[in-house]
């Protein structure tokens, strides 16, 4: 079983379209959680990260975990080109574990 | 405040040369990571440098190797090169002891095999 899963869509919304993307991960002991933005032909950055439970919101993106569940979630609001990219969660553990990334298309 | 600087950006090489990807740390950072992103993929976690040592591992091959230097630049050597090594090459660093902060990232060499 891996550490951290990642449906890798790709997904494609329309611009104004709230978006919801999501991880599971294995392991009960983890305690931080981030999402990275990856740009085409650029590396990946920081966007959220959260510690243990609950929701963290940093303008139109809103971070949530549910440890009881083991599944962490991105929300993005009202969705804008710019915003399309390849999302990654990752969870630090004894090395950082990444999902497999959500392609997302904003569609003008 | 200068980032994560890898280089070069784009390498090309066949199978069974040599290859050696170097990466400059965030500033005030002193631990190294070499990730290695297929297409399609997220990053998988290839070693850790700190203090001019290996302090961890992911699973790759023993052609997957490293050094550190005293100004805490680091570079990744792959020897032996196959096909399957063609991918983005990630490098990040942080600060030793803050594991489980988020790490900055370079913007990658992309090698290609022929």
């Amino acid at each position: 079983q891996k550490e951290v899963e990642q449906d890798p869509g790709p997904l494609s919304v329309p611009e104004g379209a709230i978006v919801s993307l999501n991880c599971t991960y294995s392991n009960s002991a983890f305690q931080y959680f981030m999402w990275y933005r990856q740009y085409s032909r650029k590396g990946p950055e920081l966007l959220m990260y959260t510690y243990s439970s609950g929701n963290k919101e940093d303008g139109r993106f809103t971070a949530q975990v549910d440890k009881s569940s083991k599944y962490i979630s991105l929300f993005i609001r009202d969705s804008q080109p710019s915003d399309s990219a390849t999302y990654l969660c990752a969870i630090p553990g004894n090395q950082f574990y990444f999902g497999t990334g959500t392609s997302l298309t904003v569609i003008p | 405040d200068a980032g994560v600087t890898q280089s070069p950006t784009h390498l090309i090489k066949t199978r069974g040369q040599q290859v050696t990807l170097r990466c400059s740390p965030k500033s005030g950072h002193d631990t190294v990571s070499w990730y290695q992103q297929a297409l399609g993929q997220g990053p998988q976690f290839i070693f850790q440098y700190y203090e001019e040592e290996e302090r961890q591992r992911g699973n790759f091959p023993d052609r997957f190797s490293g050094h550190q230097f005293p100004n805490y630049s680091s570079e990744l050597n792959v020897n032996a090169l196959l096909l399957g090594d063609s991918a983005l090459y990630l490098c990040a660093s942080s600060l030793v002891g803050q594991g489980s902060q988020p790490q900055h990232f370079g913007d990658g060499t992309r090698l290609s095999i022929l």
